[in-house]
């Protein structure tokens, strides 16, 4: 069986930073694409990253570029998002998505606020 | 102008059957992307339900109710997600993508009522 399990979320002050992590299992992790998308209360899904199977090709949405890194690590079958300069705006359900994406994490929730 | 737009709301009654639009922005030619489609009800992830490019390049998601299928509307540029025998269960919202210009791009979400 397929799970993502995201992991890192909580509350951070703007201009903080937080990493997220999500744990893949039931698939091999190796042969995958891996994405993180995001949904803000109420509000729709949105893109924001995405990373080839072996981490070479990375994609950014335009409004995370600069401040976001994307990356895994294949031996321990993880993936990775490191979040800087935070914003009032980056407050959603961070989800890891597999590929597709097909199959996805419960989602970790951040909250950026003061 | 956003690259997928989607009605934000749809009703239908049980039983009957509901389409679901997802129009791509002028320029944007239905015909060569393949349109993915996911179900999300209140606290939970989406699910992914099906993709569509073609009769010939489909596919239904693991465990999917063959009620769910995809198709388009050259015409209106449109992906068009069409669930017949509609049940309650199938209150919720829906989403298209399309990978586009090295990203996911998300349609705004339909939310669906059952009544």
């Amino acid at each position: 069986e397929v799970q993502l399990v995201e992991s890192g979320g909580g509350l951070v002050q703007p201009g903080g930073s937080l990493r997220l992590s999500c744990a893949a299992s039931g698939f091999t992790f190796s042969n995958y694409e891996m994405n993180w998308v995001r949904q803000a209360p109420g509000k729709g899904l949105e893109w924001v990253s995405y990373i080839s199977s072996s981490g070479s090709t990375i994609y950014y949405a335009d409004s995370v570029k600069g401040r976001f890194t994307i990356s895994r690590d294949n031996a321990k079958n993880s993936l990775y998002l490191q979040m800087n300069s935070l914003r009032a705006e980056d407050t959603a359900v961070y989800y890891c998505a597999r590929q597709i994406p097909d199959y996805w994490g419960q989602g970790t929730l951040v909250t950026v606020s003061s | 102008q956003a690259v997928l737009t989607q009605p934000s709301s749809l009703s239908a009654s049980p039983g009957a059957s509901a389409s679901l639009t997802c129009t791509l922005r002028s320029g944007i030619n239905v015909g060569t992307y393949r349109i993915h489609w996911y179900q999300q009800k209140p606290g939970s992830p989406p699910q992914y339900l099906l993709r569509y490019k073609s009769d010939s390049d489909k596919q239904l998601g693991s465990g999917v109710p063959s009620r769910f299928s995809g198709s388009k509307d050259a015409s209106a540029n449109a992906g068009i997600l069409l669930i017949s025998g509609l049940q309650s269960e199938d209150e919720a919202d829906y989403y298209c993508t399309i990978w586009h210009s090295s990203a996911w791009v998300f349609g705004g979400g339909t939310k669906l009522t059952v009544l």
